[in-house]
């Protein structure tokens, strides 16, 4: 099975900090994504990538940033962390470009800006 | 602008059938998809629809008309592990998810 390993499933930051979300898959997936999830919402994507070193911005980008050095890792950066950034953070990746709605998620990280 | 509409919330008993509806409006269309998402957990994958028609999948079922942009997942025998939100997406012309917010469905004994 696939599997999306994300590196902490709950954090408190202070506005202002920078905070970095790692995402992992162990499938050789060639995508990989990173969304929030919010209330009353539909999952908004971030950003995502295709491939190692490539990143596209998604709906809402702002305030975030991406890093994708190896294939498997897909890490989510807020420069200066704030109080809206609170929220669910879900990575998510998929085998190919043929496979881009068939998504495997990790188990989500809520982070919390005080 | 795109949109997913589907009801925020609905509530079925177990052993029942219950249908959830998902009605889009996107800039093309490369196929809908249905997550199961437990609370505090990752949403799954449950199906997949690109042609109009049923798809079954054990008590699952999951229809989709394109020339109406409508959707909906079927679940039969219901059980109380059932108990999640339902997410519809569609696969837009760019190949992007779009997503509804999704149905909390609640089973009662």
């Amino acid at each position: 099975d696939v599997k999306v390993t994300q590196s902490s499933r709950y954090l408190v930051k202070r506005t202002g900090e920078k905070v970095f979300l790692e995402c992992v898959q162990d499938m050789d997936h060639e995508n990989m994504f990173w969304y929030r999830q919010d209330p009353g919402l539909g999952l908004r994507l971030i950003y995502f990538s295709y491939d190692v070193k490539m990143k596209e911005k998604g709906d809402i980008p702002e305030g975030y940033s991406v890093s994708r050095e190896k294939k498997e890792r897909f890490s989510l950066i807020l420069e200066s962390a704030s109080t809206n950034q609170t929220s669910m953070y879900l990575c998510a990746s998929s085998l190919s470009a043929e496979n881009t709605g068939e998504l495997f998620f990790g188990e989500g990280s809520r982070l919390t800006v005080l | 602008g795109q949109n997913i509409d589907q009801p925020t919330e609905m509530t079925a008993t177990e052993g029942a059938i219950v249908q959830i509806n998902c009605t889009y409006q996107t800039s093309g269309f490369n196929g809908l998809f249905w997550y199961q998402q437990h609370a505090g957990e990752a949403p799954t994958f449950l199906s997949y629809n690109v042609l109009d028609g049923l798809e079954e999948k054990g008590r699952f079922s999951s229809f989709l008309s394109r020339s109406k942009g409508y959707s909906y997942l079927l679940l039969k025998e219901l059980q109380m592990k059932d108990s999640a939100s339902y997410l519809c997406a569609v696969l837009d012309s760019n190949y992007q998810l779009i997503w509804g917010a999704g149905t909390k469905l609640i089973i009662k004994p």
